[in-house]
């Protein structure tokens, strides 16, 4: 089956750090999306990234979608303590059934104030 | 609105007995999922229902059976739940903007199972 790799599995950052995660998958995608589940929580929905080479922004958050639709990334600039808890990408393959997603195992980041 | 909301939150089963996870959404979303999340595992698709009526595996079905109820309810048994089937459980729904491509997932707060 379609699988997509995210690493690291841990972070650990000293509070004002940068942080990045990252996933790749070996095939295509038709697009990603971004998670966060905070400790304890469910996940909330943050972004999805439908284009070739796509960049978003969402104030310290910048997400990136490979120019080959493979790969993708979050980077947090100056982590704060609010920013605890596992972030994972989720991608859609061409002729998945009803938007099923495939997720990452996640990158978990801890912030140390 | 509550969005979508899952009962019970807790549950510790014995080796052999069965239940029901109940998921309810008021959203009027066509799509419905049940995940489980084990530690390091991420997110897992266990059956999925694309619109009320309709129900199709996921990736790890076996041991689950689930039902849509109608459009808001979508439940998910366990005949006779085994200690592998201790995990989080997440039920979610599908918004999507027609003809846009967008789209996003809403998780209720999750059922903690333990199978003793």
């Amino acid at each position: 089956g379609q699988q997509v790799m995210q690493i690291p599995q841990y972070q650990h950052v000293q509070e004002g750090e940068d942080f990045t995660t990252y996933c790749n998958s070996s095939t295509t995608l038709s697009n990603i999306q971004w998670y966060k589940q905070r400790p304890g929580g469910h996940p909330v929905f943050l972004i999805q990234l439908v284009k070739s080479g796509e960049v978003k922004k969402q104030k310290r958050l910048t997400f990136q979608f490979g120019e080959a639709k493979k790969n993708s990334s979050l980077h947090i600039t100056a982590t704060q303590t609010t920013d605890v808890g596992t972030y994972f990408c989720a991608g859609t393959y061409s002729g998945a059934g009803s938007y099923q997603l495939t997720f990452g195992k996640g990158t978990k980041l801890s912030v140390i104030p | 609105n509550a969005g979508v909301t899952q009962t019970p939150k807790f549950q510790v089963l014995k080796t052999g007995q069965s239940m029901t996870l109940q998921c309810a959404q008021d959203m009027n979303h066509n799509s419905m999922y049940w995940y489980r999340q084990d530690p390091g595992m991420g997110l897992r698709l266990i059956y999925y229902s694309a619109s009320e009526g309709t129900t199709d595996k996921g990736e790890v079905p076996n041991g689950y059976n689930v039902s849509r109820l109608n459009k808001r309810e979508f439940s998910l048994r366990l005949e006779s739940a085994a200690p592998s089937q201790t995990s989080v459980y997440f039920c979610a729904t599908h918004l999507g903007v027609s003809g846009t491509g967008y789209y996003e997932q809403y998780f209720g707060p999750g059922t903690r199972l333990t199978v003793t």
